[in-house]
């Protein structure tokens, strides 16, 4: 199946410390989608990006919908320790029904 | 309004038995999912629905069923449980074709070991 390769697998990092990761794929995506995962949780939906050159923002977060259409990017600015979890990027290629899903970035914050 | 509902949260089986794991959503969606999730793995598609009475299959099948029957449910059945299927699975719902308008709702998860 289609694979999306998501990095860094893991981060640890300070409290207040801006935090990237990105989601890159061999192929084409009409859409990029980036999810957060609480311990115990299921994902939540942060952040959906549908336009090549796309940038959008919630809150402290901004992703970005790559040019080429095979890469995507989330920004965290100023971390806090409510931002720990495990986030996903997800995304949907043209005429698909389906979600395809990176393996995660498992975040750590330090107080 | 309850979202995605899944039940039962934890589950232990024993190697050969099936079980069904239920999802009920409430937000009168069409598309529904199961999705696995294993260490390391991400989350990976068992099986999909784009509506009552249509399914098809996902990336990782084998060992699974479902059927629609409604627009609020969606089970998974396992046939014959193994110890490979130890995982946490989740199903989730959009009202249209996720990633079209907005991605997946998904359930709190179940946690499933075959012992």
């Amino acid at each position: 199946g289609q694979q999306l390769n998501q990095s860094p697998q893991s981060m640890f990092i300070q409290e207040g410390e801006d935090v990237s990761m990105n989601c890159t794929s061999s192929s084409i995506f009409n859409t990029w989608l980036w999810y957060k995962q609480d311990p115990g949780e299921g994902p939540v939906l942060l952040i959906a990006l549908y336009k090549a050159g796309e940038l959008t923002s919630n809150g402290r977060l901004t992703a970005q919908f790559g040019i080429t259409r095979k890469d995507s990017f989330l920004n965290i600015s100023a971390s806090i320790p409510s931002d720990v979890g495990i986030y996903f990027c997800a995304g949907r290629q043209g005429g698909s029904e389906k979600l395809v899903f990176g393996k995660g970035t498992k975040l750590t914050v330090n107080p | 309004n309850a979202g995605v509902t899944q039940t039962p949260k934890f589950q232990v089986l024993k190697t050969g038995q099936s079980m069904t794991l239920q999802c009920a959503q409430d937000m009168n969606h069409e598309y529904m999912s199961w999705y696995r999730q294993d260490p390391g793995m991400g989350l990976r598609l068992i099986h999909y629905s784009v509506g009552a009475g249509i399914t098809d299959q996902g990336e990782v099948p084998n060992g699974y069923n479902v059927s629609r029957s409604t627009t609020e449910d969606f089970p998974l059945r396992l046939l014959s449980a193994a110890p490979s299927q130890t995982s946490v699975y989740f199903c989730a719902s959009s009202y249209s074709s996720p990633g079209v308008l907005g991605g997946y709702t998904f359930g709190s998860g179940t946690r499933l070991t075959v012992v």
